[in-house]
């Protein structure tokens, strides 16, 4: 079975680029989640959908943070404008829970630099 | 203070050994907690969950103690794959889970 997929992999961009990150989750699973990791604040949760609908969006950092989902097998998070501090390891993981607190399945994650 | 808090390590220990991790939780609501492993560069992914009785899993022992606040992980028998990364989570209401920052494990020959 395939697990949650993400791409890009790595991406490397400029300061003040948009970056759109994609993730397809495991089929049949009702939520969708998008982290952050980095070595200074671990792994954070972006926000949370259940059904396409997002229920939890309190850890998007600011209006440059954007997240949709507009079927039950695609999402994206998109970054606009980038800055270096954006700088982070993003993981996407799925559940088959309607809870976000059940266990989840994570991407592979998109590597990110901002330059 | 964190909501998870664990010691980053790491613990150097030599295969055949037997290692435990502790992990301590602030939110005395939180329900339910996981042990997740993650290897250098790649995804976080469960190892097991933690059940108030404690659980085995083979090698692997998991334990809770709520009063306490904490959650500890016992590895026996330790192998040189065993060396990765691992992540207390517990839950943070009802729509998260919230992971401890990692406590690092290096098993050498």
């Amino acid at each position: 079975d395939a697990g949650v997929i993400q791409s890009p992999r790595h991406e490397v961009t400029e300061m003040g680029q948009e970056v759109t990150l994609r993730c397809k989750p495991i089929s049949g699973h009702n939520s969708l989640f998008w982290y952050r990791q980095t070595m200074m604040r671990g792994l954070e949760l972006l926000i949370y959908f259940n059904n396409n609908v997002p229920i939890d969006d309190s850890g998007m950092p600011e209006d440059r943070f954007s997240a949709k989902m507009p079927n039950a097998s695609f999402s994206t998070l998109k970054i606009q404008p980038s800055e270096p501090r954006d700088s982070a390891v993003y993981f996407c993981a799925s559940s088959p829970s309607d809870r976000g607190t059940d266990t989840q399945y994570f991407g592979p994650g998109t590597r990110l630099t901002v330059l | 203070r964190k909501e998870v808090e664990q010691d980053p390590g790491p613990f150097n220990v030599p295969e055949g050994a037997t290692v435990a991790f502790n992990c301590t939780y602030s939110n005395s609501a939180s329900q339910s907690f996981f042990w997740y492993r993650q290897d250098c560069r790649k995804e976080p992914k469960l190892l097991m969950s933690v059940y108030s009785s404690g659980n085995e899993d083979g090698r692997f022992t998991a334990q809770l103690n709520r009063a306490s606040q904490y959650i500890s992980l016992l590895i026996r028998d330790s192998k040189l794959s065993d060396s990765a990364t691992y992540l207390c989570v517990v839950t943070g209401g009802y729509n998260k889970l919230i992971f401890g920052a990692g406590t690092r494990l290096a098993v050498h020959p």
